[in-house]
């Protein structure tokens, strides 16, 4: 499976842009990447998945450049409870899910 | 609703118990997960099923077991085996390509 590194935190002020990027520089073909969003004490929530280009939902957008060796998450004008820990995972659809660490998003006031 | 359940919220464990851990879910998934998390840390795989009674181990199994008797149900048990078992116990279930449901979770204490 391919390993993910992404930052370990990133601080943001309210109604900002935020924008977490996730490298996979060993991502194979039939790999999909998608983020999860954790909040203390709860399980992952599903935010968004992608395999190429640029795809976009309700709650936030994923661009994934042609060589696919990275990705970024970006959450338009984020509030305070979007303060959780996003997880990019990268794999097949028919394999476990695997977690890294994640990135801890701290929205300030 | 659809959905996958844990049960229960809060758990604690006398050392030298085994217990076991609730996950049911109604989403006619055939894949369920197990993952276990520390404090500060991600998830870690313990175990995971991907049909029914059929079941593979994971990153960290030893000290655990599962059955897959039912679709609808993977129950974990933490034995006393388990060296460090006061942790936050996660299951999760999907189908192939979609994303994963994930449960509320357990939180085990050993006292």
């Amino acid at each position: 499976l391919a390993k993910t590194t992404q930052p370990i935190s990133m601080d943001s002020y309210e109604g900002q842009e935020v924008n977490i990027t996730c490298s996979h520089n060993n991502i194979a073909t039939n790999d999909y990447i998608t983020w999860y969003q954790q909040f203390p004490s709860q399980g992952p929530r599903f935010i968004i998945q992608g395999y190429k280009t640029k795809v976009t939902n309700e709650v936030a957008s994923l661009f994934i450049p042609a060589d696919r060796k990275s990705s970024t998450l970006s959450l338009p004008r984020v509030s305070l409870s979007d303060t959780a820990v996003y997880y990019c995972l990268v794999g097949p659809g028919n394999t476990p899910l695997v977690f890294g660490k994640g990135t801890r998003l701290s929205v300030i006031a | 609703d659809g959905g996958i359940t844990q049960s229960p919220k809060y758990l604690f464990r006398k050392e030298g118990q085994n217990v076991t851990l609730s996950c049911e879910q109604n989403l006619n998934h055939d894949a369920m997960y197990w993952y276990r998390q520390d404090p500060g840390q991600g998830l870690r795989l313990i175990y995971y099923s991907q049909i029914v009674n059929d079941f593979q181990k994971g990153d960290i199994a030893e000290g655990y077991s599962v059955s897959r008797e039912k679709k609808e149900s993977f129950p974990l048990t933490v034995t006393s085996a388990q060296k460090n078992p006061t942790a936050f116990y996660l299951c999760a279930s999907r189908n192939h390509e979609t994303e994963a449901f994930f449960g509320q979770g357990t939180r085990l204490t050993v006292v």
